[in-house]
């Protein structure tokens, strides 16, 4: 059964960094692109950064493009986000997602809040 | 403001068949296929559809996917109480200044 459990989110003030994880089991992870979406409360689904299966490429959305790192450790079977320089708009529920040419699983999520 | 454009609302009643559009362009509904996500309050979303027109194992077939253009649809007939849901499209985006994944703003589906 492919599970996908992310963690490392919290409360942190502005301009403050978070590394999340989500560890991945149930599939050969190391065959697979990742990516991170997120959700502001109330809001929709949008897409942050995407990583390939032995990281060539690496995307990132314009809102968090050098600010935020995405990485990977495929003998670890974990995917990663560091989040530098964290704005209160960066406040979402994080969401790991593996891509088989559609995002197929989710993880649980993981709630950030960048508050003073 | 999302680049691909959903009605932010749609309702029906127990039975009756609804449609949710998706709107995008050239650089993604265009020429990449479109998935769907159903997310029920309080949890993660569920991929409903993929490569347009496709259901995952354990989809019922209530739900349907097409693709028209720079343009999709989601219809689902036989309208349940479950079905109560936002739902979201998605596709690829090869635009030019970087290729990305591109979210509709989804669509809150009230069930009468």
């Amino acid at each position: 059964e492919v599970q996908l459990v992310e963690s490392g989110g919290g409360l942190v003030k502005p301009g403050g960094s978070l590394r999340l994880s989500c560890a991945a089991s149930g599939f050969t992870f190391s065959s697979h692109s990742m990516n991170w979406v997120r959700q502001a409360p109330g809001k929709g689904l949008e897409w942050v950064s995407s990583i390939s299966s032995a990281n060539t490429y690496i995307y990132y959305a314009d809102s968090v493009k050098g600010r935020f790192t995405i990485s990977r450790d495929n003998a670890g079977n974990s995917l990663f986000l560091q989040m530098n320089s964290l704005r209160v708009e960066d406040t979402a529920i994080y969401y790991c997602a593996r891509v088989d040419g559609e995002f197929d699983y989710w993880g649980q999520g993981t709630l950030v809040t960048v508050s003073s | 403001q999302s680049v691909l454009t959903q009605s932010p609302s749609a309702s029906g009643t127990p039975g009756q068949r609804v449609t949710i559009s998706c709107s995008g362009s050239s650089s993604n509904i265009g020429s990449n296929t479109v998935n769907w996500y159903q997310q029920l309050p309080g949890t993660a979303p569920k991929l409903l559809i993929y490569g347009d027109d496709q259901r995952p194992s354990g989809v019922p077939d209530r739900f349907s996917g097409s693709k028209s253009g720079t343009s999709a649809s989601l219809a689902i007939s036989g309208l349940q109480s479950e079905d109560e849901a936002d739902y979201y499209c998605a596709a690829w985006d090869d635009s030019l200044d970087g290729p990305k994944w591109v979210f509709g703003g989804g669509t809150k589906l009230s069930v009468l």
